[in-house]
């Protein structure tokens, strides 16, 4: 049963346009969220999280959206750069405190 | 400060044998979470320890274990690999619990050992 779904495998998109990764989940316990990115032969960096209490949360470049009504939360990449070719991961983490990834969204960035 | 160590990176073993993947945390985390990764099945959790105690536990059969020491390192074993078990293990540590009440409680990956059972 997966409780996090990313239902675009891959995602391609040209440098400097937005990237739009989604990630939808299926526990309404839910109540935190993150993204997390991973390059080959690295592990998995956080790179933003939000809490239920809000709707959207900014860093930079990225920004999460959460919509809980619909179970759904994106993140947005304005502008999208080569460096942030990479497989995203969209977790959640409700009442049992384990934190439940995706299956992740590869994501190229091409010039 | 270092990161997090997973040790080996890379290994190869036969169906039927056991492996033993190591875990060095932050120092200063007390909590080690670990994970596989296999193509589009994402990160599974494992399970995580804290404090030398198991607080929680994935759906994996019991060939799986693993443990947590005094100073916060940690093992987890397979045992009677299958040709399925080939995968990235992640292992991941935290300050506290990872969970959602302190709203800032991140993981911090290490860069995975990669098990090939053949």
């Amino acid at each position: 049963d997966q409780q996090v779904k990313q239902n675009s495998p891959s995602l391609s998109v040209q440098e400097g346009r937005i990237s739009i990764l989604n990630c939808d989940y299926t526990n309404s316990m839910f109540d935190y969220f993150l993204w997390y990115k991973k390059y080959p032969a690295e592990g998995p960096t956080f790179l933003i999280s939000i809490s239920s209490i809000k709707d959207k949360n900014e860093d930079g470049r990225f920004t999460v959206f959460l919509n809980k009504s619909a179970k759904h939360l994106s993140l947005h990449i304005v502008p999208s750069q080569p460096g942030d070719s990479a497989v995203y991961f969209c977790a959640a983490s409700g009442f049992t405190d384990k934190l439940i990834f995706g299956t992740g969204t590869r994501l190229q960035v091409f010039p | 400060k270092a990161g997090v160590t997973q040790t080996p990176r890379y290994l190869i073993k036969t169906r039927g044998q056991q492996v033993t993947l190591s875990c060095s945390p932050i120092s200063g985390h007390r909590s080690v979470s670990w994970y596989q990764q296999t193509p589009g099945q994402g990160l599974q959790f494992l399970f995580e320890y804290f404090s030398e105690t198991q607080r929680n536990k994935g759906n994996f059969p019991g060939r799986f274990s693993g443990r947590q020491f005094s100073n916060s390192r940690s093992e987890m074993n397979v045992s009677t690999l299958e040709l399925g078990d080939s995968a990235l293990y992640l292992c991941a540590s935290s300050l506290i619990l990872s969970g959602p009440r302190s709203g800032a409680n991140v993981l911090t990956f290490g860069a995975g050992s990669r098990l090939t059972v053949l």
